[in-house]
């Protein structure tokens, strides 16, 4: 597609109930990231993936959040167990490029809003 | 780690008004620098970068010079309008993993 496409754009859910993102990259983009943004604060890094590769997850908060990108292209981050404190707009992110200086540049998707009631 | 800081807000100016939004970081590695912009209601999307010291960044009359000396890169305009009314977010890319400072939101008046 022409841009990152997200889905679902809301979810509602409740307490202890599983979701699942899932993000369309750009198509050709190497890299896909996913982070996290609560109101008023900036993207928070959650984890990324070269390829079908996940290169870092340092940035997911405990072991029920985990993600994936099977076949290189789209990526599905699934939450477990929901809290509350999970509530928060999740945003997926892709680029050209790898490492290195001179690239970086992210393109991002409008974002799942997920509440946790 | 990595972290950016930049300027609370919120900012309101007047239009043709002049703008700066500052913008300092730390970082182990040599960063890229970016600020990204949020409209209402859309995604966040590039406004500008820069990739090594002492470059500037520019695009729809916004400038950012990469200070590696004081490791700033702060957002100015000269004469701000009513559609530049957003959510500015300044970045640094170091190793492919890039890090957001909180965002910094601009109204614009007429």
């Amino acid at each position: 597609g022409a841009g990152v496409s997200q889905s679902p754009r809301y979810k509602v859910t409740k307490r202890g109930q599983d979701v699942a993102l899932r993000c369309d990259p750009i198509s050709g983009h190497v890299s896909l990231y996913w982070y996290r943004q609560a109101l008023g604060q900036g993207p928070e890094f959650l984890t990324y993936f070269n390829y079908e590769a996940q290169q870092d997850k340092s940035g997911l908060p405990n072991d029920r959040f985990s993600a994936e990108r099977p076949e290189g292209s789209i990526s599905t981050l699934t939450i477990q167990r929901t809290e509350q404190r999970d509530s928060a707009m999740y945003r997926c992110a892709s680029s050209l490029g790898t490492s290195g200086r001179g690239t970086g540049e992210l393109f991002f998707g409008e974002g799942s809003r997920l509440t946790v009631l | 780690g990595n972290s950016v800081t930049q300027m609370e807000g919120p900012v309101t100016l007047s239009e043709e008004a002049f703008l700066t939004i500052n913008c300092t970081y730390t970082a182990t590695g040599y960063p890229s620098l970016f600020w990204y912009v949020q409209y209402p209601g859309e995604g966040l999307q590039l406004l500008l970068k820069a990739t090594k010291a002492d470059d500037k960044g520019s695009n729809k009359g916004f400038e950012a010079t990469y200070r590696k000396e004081t490791t700033s890169f702060h957002l100015e305009k000269g004469s701000v309008q009513v559609s530049d009314s957003a959510v500015y977010f300044c970045a640094l890319n170091d190793a492919g993993k890039s890090t957001f400072g909180d965002g910094t939101t601009l109204t614009v008046k007429p």
